[in-house]
C-alpha cells in the first residue's frame, strides 16, 4: 500500500471548517483513500473513503486532487467532540491482501472553544 | 444494529497468566480483524479471520498468541503466559467484505 504523509497536529476553532491534508504521491490507480479517526481511548471510527471523485457523507467531505497525489478531509463545522487523531490510509479497494489497515501517526486535530 | 462488541473492556493479568479477549462482530459481518495499539503508537494489524478460518496471521507474534473465530460465538484472542510488553489496547474490527472495517471499543490489557 502507498505511504501517506500527514501533519502531526492542527488546531481549529469550534464552528469553523477543519481541513486536514494528506499526501499520497505514490498512490496506485486501484488504491482508495480512507479516513478514520480515533477519539481518545476509543476504537477507530470510519469516516469516509474515495477513489478519485470527491465524496461527501453526513460526517465529512473528501476532496481528492485530479492527479490523486493528495487529498483533504473537510469537517464543515467542527465541534469539540471532533477532537481526535485523524488517519489517512491508502489501500487497494478489494481482493488480495488489501484488508490490512496500516495506521501511521495521523494528525491530532484539536478543536478549541 | 449493535456495533462491534468487545469484552472485557479492561483486563488486568499478572505475568505468566493467560488473557482471553472476546469480540462479537456486527450482525451480518463474517470478517474479523484484530489490531494492537501499544502505548503512544499506532494500531498494528495482527490477524484476519473468517468463520472457522484464519486467513492471515502475519502480524501475530510467533509465540504465545493465538486467535480463533468459531462457527458459533465470538472471536477469541488468546495470549498465554503474558509479559509486561503485552500491555496494550487490543481492538477488534469486523466487516461484510474487505471494504470498511468497523471497530469495537477495545480491551485494555494491563500486565502487572
Amino acid at each position: 500500500d502507498a505511504k501517506t504523509t500527514q501533519p502531526t497536529s492542527m488546531d481549529c476553532a469550534e464552528g469553523r471548517a477543519a481541513n486536514l491534508p494528506c499526501n499520497h504521491s505514490t498512490i496506485s490507480g486501484n488504491e482508495y483513500v480512507y479516513w478514520y479517526r480515533q477519539i481518545h481511548s476509543q476504537g477507530p471510527q470510519y469516516i469516509i473513503h474515495g477513489l478519485k471523485n470527491n465524496e461527501t457523507n453526513e460526517m465529512a467531505s473528501l476532496i481528492i486532487t485530479e492527479d490523486r497525489k493528495s487529498s483533504t478531509l473537510i469537517l464543515p463545522h467542527a465541534t469539540l467532540r471532533d477532537t481526535a487523531v485523524y488517519y489517512c490510509i491508502v489501500r487497494v479497494g478489494n481482493g488480495g491482501s488489501n484488508y490490512k489497515l496500516t495506521f501511521g501517526k495521523g494528525t491530532l486535530l484539536t478543536v478549541n472553544p | 444494529n449493535a456495533g462491534v462488541m468487545q469484552n472485557p473492556r479492561h483486563l488486568v493479568r499478572r505475568r505468566g497468566q493467560e488473557a482471553r479477549l472476546r469480540c462479537s462482530p456486527m450482525k451480518g459481518h463474517s470478517h474479523v480483524y484484530w489490531y494492537r495499539q501499544l502505548p503512544e503508537e499506532g494500531l498494528k494489524f495482527m490477524v484476519y479471520l473468517q468463520k472457522e478460518n484464519i486467513i492471515d496471521e502475519s502480524g501475530m507474534p510467533k509465540e504465545r498468541f493465538s486467535a480463533e473465530f468459531p462457527k458459533e460465538g465470538p472471536s477469541i484472542l488468546r495470549i498465554q503466559q503474558v509479559v509486561r510488553g503485552d500491555s496494550a489496547a487490543y481492538f477488534c474490527a469486523s466487516s461484510v467484505d474487505s471494504y470498511e472495517q468497523y471497530f469495537g471499543p477495545g480491551t485494555r490489557l494491563t500486565v502487572t
